[in-house]
């Protein structure tokens, strides 16, 4: 069974650097085809995708987030670390992190909670 | 960069078959993915490459892609199916994207 967890709510304050972890279990990202990737939601609003990395550690972000992302992993921790500089209350959603499997289409089979990060002063 | 759209909300009434549409530029020539999503839970995957269904998901749910619509069918669509849906696709440039959403009501 695939469980992908993230931290509890976070509060950050404009201008901070935001810093994600997400712990799986069931899978290997050392397993060819295999990737993690964050994916946020502003309440109220749509799905919107961040970043991924893959197995062999080649990174992809979101062109309009690029210059503020950074995602790396530590398979032996089975962990994938996201980081988000420069943080403004735009930024305040749900931050989930995703299992993407070999030849699924790109599609993200299995899904963490959730966590709320809320930017404020 | 590439787009998806979806139309903001479809209602249909339980039993009926109910159709949420994606569109791009040519997404027939890749693939799609559909996500549920209820209120205040994770999205969960319910159709990849196109027309696949993951395991677990019932079999009511279909999807077809062709031209410039991806299409994720209901048939016999029950109260426990009203939720978000959400559509997915690569880009080589933009990679990962999603769809705007549709709100599914079932009344």
């Amino acid at each position: 069974q695939i469980t992908l967890k993230e931290p509890g709510p976070t509060l950050v304050k404009p201008t901070q650097t935001l810093t994600l972890t997400c712990t799986f279990s069931g899978f290997s990202l050392t397993t060819s085809g295999v990737a993690v990737g964050w994916i946020r939601q502003p309440p109220g609003k749509a799905l919107e995708w961040l970043a991924l990395i893959y197995w062999n550690t080649t990174k992809r972000y979101s062109p309009s987030l690029k210059t503020r992302l950074t995602i790396t992993k530590d398979p032996s921790e089975n962990q994938v670390v996201l980081t988000m500089t420069n943080m403004d209350p735009v930024d305040t959603a749900t931050y989930y992190c995703a299992h993407q499997a070999p030849y699924s289409g790109s599609s993200y089979s299995s899904w963490g909670q959730g966590t709320l990060v809320t930017v404020s002063s | 960069s590439y787009e998806l759209t979806q139309s903001p909300s479809v209602s249909v009434s339980p039993g009926q078959t109910a159709r949420i549409t994606c569109s791009g530029d040519k997404l027939g020539d890749r693939y799609v993915c559909w996500y549920q999503q209820k209120p205040g839970q994770s999205p969960v995957l319910v159709i990849y490459r196109d027309s696949e269904r993951p395991s677990g998901i019932p079999e009511r749910f279909s999807g077809s892609n062709s031209g410039n619509t991806a299409t994720l069918t209901i048939s016999g669509t029950q109260p426990m199916d009203e939720a978000d849906y959400y559509c997915q696709t690569w880009d080589s440039s933009t990679y990962v994207i999603f769809g705007g959403g549709t709100k599914l009501t079932v009344l």
